[in-house]
């Protein structure tokens, strides 16, 4: 069975251009989460999907993050504009049931010059 | 919301002893799972444990939701045990989301 999967693995973007990052997590799973770890600091969540629907996005930093899940199949994180900050590593989660465990996608690792 | 704490921040060990790792959280929790972040920076599952006591191999957990810890040992350690271990939270009040601790780095040398 396939694990998380997200894409790219890394990017490079200019401060105030766009990225788009997405999540495939593992088939089945309904509940998907985004967690992002910024400056050397500890992981933090982002927002959580059960299937398309926002459950909680009371971690998304501002207006400049927009995140969507269509379908309620894979999601997708943009940024837009990308400010220095924003640099880090994004991780998607996915787990089958609400407080189900937790697996981790390999992480986007953005950097924003 | 929920606070997590862990220690010791670093160690070093030399090949073969063991240790313990700790993780204090402030809140009941319907979720905490244990990571190895590897030198890759990915996040592994070691254990899902928000109470009991499990064994994977030379390693085991202990979480004491009652008294709000949980323990990570590692057993004749090895180098390739080597990275951050991160204990991770979902409390009560707070949905399904997971509250991170800073991590413990663990270097394991030959």
């Amino acid at each position: 069975e396939a694990g998380v999967t997200q894409f790219p693995s890394h990017s490079v973007i200019e401060k105030g251009q766009t990225v788009t990052l997405r999540c495939d997590p593992i088939s089945g799973h309904d509940n998907l989460y985004w967690y992002r770890r910024v400056m050397g600091k500890e992981i933090k969540f982002l927002l959580h999907f059960v299937k398309e629907s926002k459950q909680d996005e009371s971690g998304m930093p501002n207006n400049r993050f927009l995140a969507e899940r269509t379908g309620g199949t894979y999601s997708t994180l943009k940024v837009q504009p990308a400010e220095l900050e924003d640099s880090g590593v994004y991780f998607c989660a996915s787990s089958l049931i609400f407080f189900g465990e937790q697996y981790f996608g390999p992480g986007t690792r953005l950097t924003v010059t | 919301g929920i606070q997590v704490e862990q220690s010791p921040p670093d160690l070093i060990l030399q090949e073969g002893a063991n240790s313990t790792l700790r993780c204090n959280f402030s809140d009941s929790v319907n979720n905490l799972q244990w990571f190895h972040q590897n030198p890759w920076g990915q996040l592994i599952n070691l254990f899902y444990i928000p109470s009991g006591t499990k064994q994977n191999g030379r390693l085991s957990a202990t979480t004491v939701a009652t008294e709000r810890y949980s323990l990570l040992y590692i057993s004749s350690s090895q180098t390739t045990d080597s990275g951050v271990y991160f204990c991770a939270v979902a409390g009560e009040t707070s949905g399904s989301r997971l509250t991170f601790g800073e991590g413990t780095q663990l270097t394991v040398n030959p």
